[in-house]
């Protein structure tokens, strides 16, 4: 079936230094994307969002990145701190009207002070 | 403004027993979802309505589960009975329409022994 992956289960980084997160997807119809952050023991929390009619898009601190010739997503964090510290997924859907989210396995951010 | 609310938080059941759970939407929210998150594993949409209506119930085991949204508010999702692989958090999230302020609760962490 339909689904999206990230390409490390945990990335480690310094606090303060910039941080990466990549996933890749397969359904080239995808319309929307969005990152998601979790923390332990609560609901997945809105990052920043990017349809498919666009490459880059920025927001407080992030920047989400999308490739569409390669099915590529990421995620770029600046200036890490130590409550970036959680689990990040990246989600498709194929239009931003169904609201169905497809999501992948998460990448572990740990931040170290 | 409240956000989606969930009860219980925890629940441990033995297999073979039922179990419900409860989710309120946010005010004004027409769409309700469902969503079941494995440990270490990205959501998975169970089911989504549209006012009480099912839009999409696809990736519902409904041998064994059910879910309703009777005034078109909130909602309870049953398993019964349930099963060792059941084991997971049910997450509940709501929508106004599409993804626009897409909100989720922080979950229903259930375990099956």
């Amino acid at each position: 079936g339909e689904s999206v992956g990230l390409h490390l289960p945990t990335l480690s980084v310094q606090e303060g230094d910039n941080s990466i997160i990549n996933c890749a997807y397969s359904n080239s119809a995808s319309d929307y994307f969005i990152w998601y952050k979790q923390e332990s023991g609560k609901g997945p929390q809105f990052i920043i969002d990017i349809r498919s009619n666009m490459d880059k898009r920025q927001g407080q601190r992030v920047t989400v990145l999308l490739n569409k010739t390669v099915k590529h997503l990421s995620l770029q964090i600046a200036a890490t701190q130590p409550g970036d510290s959680a689990v990040y997924f990246c989600a498709e859907t194929p239009s931003s009207n169904t609201g169905k989210l497809i999501f992948g396995q998460g990448t572990t951010l740990q931040v170290k002070p | 403004e409240a956000g989606v609310a969930q009860s219980p938080r925890y629940k441990i059941i033995e297999k073979r027993q039922s179990v419900a759970f409860w989710c309120n939407p946010i005010s004004g929210h027409a769409t309700l979802y469902w969503y079941q998150q494995i440990l270490g594993q990205g959501p998975k949409l169970l089911i989504q309505f549209q006012n009480n209506g099912v839009v999409d119930d696809s990736q519902l085991p409904k041998d064994r589960f059910s879910a309703e949204r009777l005034k078109g508010v909130d909602s309870t999702l049953k398993i019964q009975p349930a099963k060792l692989e059941d084991s997971a958090v049910y997450l509940c999230a709501s929508s106004f329409a599409g993804h626009y302020g897409y909100t989720f609760g922080s979950g229903t962490r259930l375990t099956v022994v």
